[in-house]
């Protein structure tokens, strides 16, 4: 099973500010990566597939890169509305699609 | 408008049996994988298993294999997630999601159902 380890747990970032969440696979996952937004009391949503291709409606502030194990979700300018959980999933691992645990992004 | 639409909150009692829906609407019900995805109170989310409703394809994360069913009604586009005996550490959220693109199995998860929660107490 490919173990996906984000860090950190826990990020303090001022509105505006750059936020940059990491997450890496235990082995190669390729680009085969997904990274969702989650916020109280709603689903999670998904931001960006194959590491790197925002979703429909995604804003640009949101980029992700990377590829093989480690990944890298960067949100240029944080809004109000970022403050929230935000989870990678590897899909290359057929059929177990494994989640990290999450790095929540609070306002500092 | 795409979406998936969750059946409504449960509370059971332990060795209960229970049987979870999600129905889908706005695209070719049969083509797309559809996921379970499990989130604990406080906790992250735990991919459960999946099925593809047009043969019925069905796979389970071991984590999960033997403690659900996953299973698809085609004639009514809804996927569900079926328990036999339920403990108190079933009690969770869970979501139904469907993969970004007709027929592919490796892909991400782009629309996701409202969340069904289930309680399991005495």
């Amino acid at each position: 099973e490919t173990v996906m380890t984000q860090s950190p747990a826990t990020l303090s970032v001022s509105p505006g500010e750059r936020a940059t969440l990491s997450c890496r696979a235990s082995q190669s996952v390729g680009s085969n990566l997904a990274w969702y937004q989650q916020k109280p009391g709603q689903a999670p949503r998904l931001l960006i597939s194959g590491a790197s291709t925002r979703a429909t409606g995604i804003p640009a502030r949101f980029s992700g890169s990377g590829s093989g194990t480690e990944f890298t979700l960067t949100i240029s300018s944080l809004q109000s509305e970022d403050f929230a959980v935000y989870y990678c999933q590897q899909y290359n691992n057929w059929p177990l699609g494994t989640f990290g645990q999450g790095t929540k992004v609070e306002i500092k | 408008e795409v979406q998936l639409v969750q059946s409504g909150a449960e509370v059971k009692k332990p060795g209960e049996s229970l049987k979870i829906s999600c129905k889908g609407s706005g695209y070719s019900f049969t083509t797309y994988w559809i996921g379970w995805v499990r989130q604990m109170p406080g906790k992250g989310l735990e991919w459960m298993g999946i099925i593809y409703p047009g043969d019925s394809d069905t796979r389970y994360s071991p984590s999960f294999q033997g403690q659900v069913s996953i299973s698809a009604d085609r004639s009514i586009s809804t996927a569900y997630l079926q328990w036999s005996s339920l403990k108190a550490s079933d009690t969770a959220m869970y979501y139904c999601a469907r993969h970004r693109e007709s027929k592919v199995t490796l892909d991400a998860f782009d629309i996701w159902g409202q969340g069904t929660m289930v309680t399991v107490s005495s």
